[in-house]
């Protein structure tokens, strides 16, 4: 039961830029910051960008977010095959008193 | 360095109450602002929040799921308890523990799952 809404998938060449979208509301994204997570095949979700442009240490600044209105957005620059995985955003609902994901994008280095 | 780590069955009969344990360390969670989540993801599909709670032991429960999940603590053992009960062969997953950080309201640090089948 997603409330965040992301397109299903995502594809550029490499060294290209590809850029996410996150679609909410006013009691998610609307007043409340926006979370990126990462996760590779088979693996567990990471952390990649916290309060809505933040990168946790070790991240590289080749990945971006932005947030306006009641929408978000994860920016990869200069993509490199390794970056082909599902991308997932997140904010707290205040409607429903807690944390909610996106519908995940997945991202295709072609 | 913080780690998480998810045990418990694999797999459980319909009807029957899963419990899970997700053990941590690296960090306390009786440190204000932090808390542990627990998140699942069906084969193929999305993530899923489950249930959260707090250093102060305040708790969150997804709506949709409430009636059916409880989750304790024990801060002596670094050890967060999640049960599901009359599970479903729908709750077919892998569920997730995460540290949660009430600083900026996201899960910075992740378990490596467990996959659990609901099947007779």
């Amino acid at each position: 039961q997603s409330v965040l809404t992301q397109p299903p998938s995502a594809s550029e060449t490499p060294g290209q830029r590809v850029t996410i979208s996150c679609s909410g509301s006013n009691s998610n994204i609307g007043r409340n910051t926006v979370n990126w997570y990462l996760q590779l095949p088979g693996t567990a979700p990471k952390l990649l960008i916290y309060s809505n442009i933040q990168r946790p240490s070790g991240v590289p600044d080749r990945f971006s977010g932005s947030k306006s209105g009641t929408s978000a957005s994860l920016a990869i620059s200069g993509l490199h095959s390794e970056d082909e995985a599902e991308y997932y955003c997140a904010a707290w609902d205040d409607s429903l008193n807690g944390p909610v994901f996106g519908t995940g994008t997945k991202v295709t280095v072609l | 360095q913080i780690t998480l780590k998810e045990s418990g069955p694999t797999l459980v009969k319909p009807t029957q109450t899963l419990t899970l344990t997700c053990t941590f360390s690296g960090f306390s969670l009786t440190t204000s602002g932090v808390g542990v989540g627990w998140i699942r993801q069906p084969p193929g599909k999305a993530l899923e929040w489950l249930a959260l709670i707090y250093w102060d032991d305040d708790k969150r429960f997804s709506p949709s799921l409430r009636s059916r999940l409880t989750v304790t603590k024990d801060t002596s053992k670094n050890q967060v308890v999640l049960t599901m009960t009359n599970m479903d062969p729908v709750d077919t997953a892998t569920y997730y523990c995460a540290a949660y950080s009430s600083n900026w309201y996201g899960f910075d640090f992740w378990g490596q799952g467990t996959l659990v089948t609901v099947s007779s």
